[in-house]
């Protein structure tokens, strides 16, 4: 069964550095998802994108972030001057169709971010 | 706020009896999403149940969903100790993609 990978597994970087987080959704999907977990705490919507765009995003995706859909298969995290309440796992998610549809989104094992 | 609380935050059972968690969400919702979490790993989704429907069934996996109380069940019949993880409810918004995630249920299933 096709599944959403993510790369690194887990990723140390000093605060204030820059960290790109990749995931590869499962290649027929259209939308695509980012998701944080602080250790012990709900999983939180960062954004969702589609058409090579962002169609939404939280209260915590603030211009510290950015996504990107570098070619056909990538899609990837970029945050910008780390701080350490930045420490969590990240989740990579993809569905074939928007909730709207009445999708499962799909996720990967995560990237274990881990700010010093 | 949309996002969903489940209860209990722990439970704990012995292998062969059922497991029911409660989840409670705020908002109108187009679907109800239930989701299995492993320690250390991603999400796995288990069931989803349409706004429309109030009963669902998947192998062990029963679940409910009342709209007029803003609430869903799920059960787990004659658990099994690999049945062991945290479980999350998980709500769209009527026109929106994200899904909101409640606190979960960590199950513990004694061998």
């Amino acid at each position: 069964e096709p599944e959403v990978t993510q790369t690194p597994s887990h990723q140390v970087t000093q605060m204030g550095q820059e960290v790109i987080l990749r995931c590869v959704p499962i290649s027929n999907h259209l939308y695509f998802y980012w998701y944080r977990q602080i250790l012990g705490q709900k999983v939180e919507f960062l954004v969702s994108f589609y058409n090579n765009e962002i169609s939404e995003k939280s209260e915590i995706f603030d211009d510290q972030f950015s996504v990107e859909r570098p070619d056909g298969s990538n899609f990837t995290l970029k945050i910008r001057s780390t701080k350490l309440e930045d420490s969590a796992m990240y989740f990579c998610a993809s569905s074939p169709k928007g909730q709207g549809f009445n999708q499962p989104q799909h996720f990967g094992d995560g990237t274990r971010l881990s700010i010093l | 706020s949309q996002q969903g609380e489940e209860d209990p935050q722990a439970l704990s059972i012995q292998e062969g009896e059922n497991a029911t968690m409660n989840c409670s969400y705020k908002t109108s919702i187009n679907n109800l999403q239930w989701y299995r979490q492993n320690s250390g790993r991603g999400l796995v989704h288990l069931i989803l149940i349409r706004s429309n429907e109030r009963e669902k069934h998947s192998g062990r996996l029963r679940v409910t969903l009342d709209t007029s109380k803003k609430s869903s069940s799920l059960l787990i019949t004659a658990s099994r100790a690999a049945d062991t993880a945290s479980y999350f409810c998980a709500t769209d918004r009527t026109g929106a993609n994200n899904l909101f995630f409640g606190t979960g249920t960590r199950l513990t299933v004694i061998p």
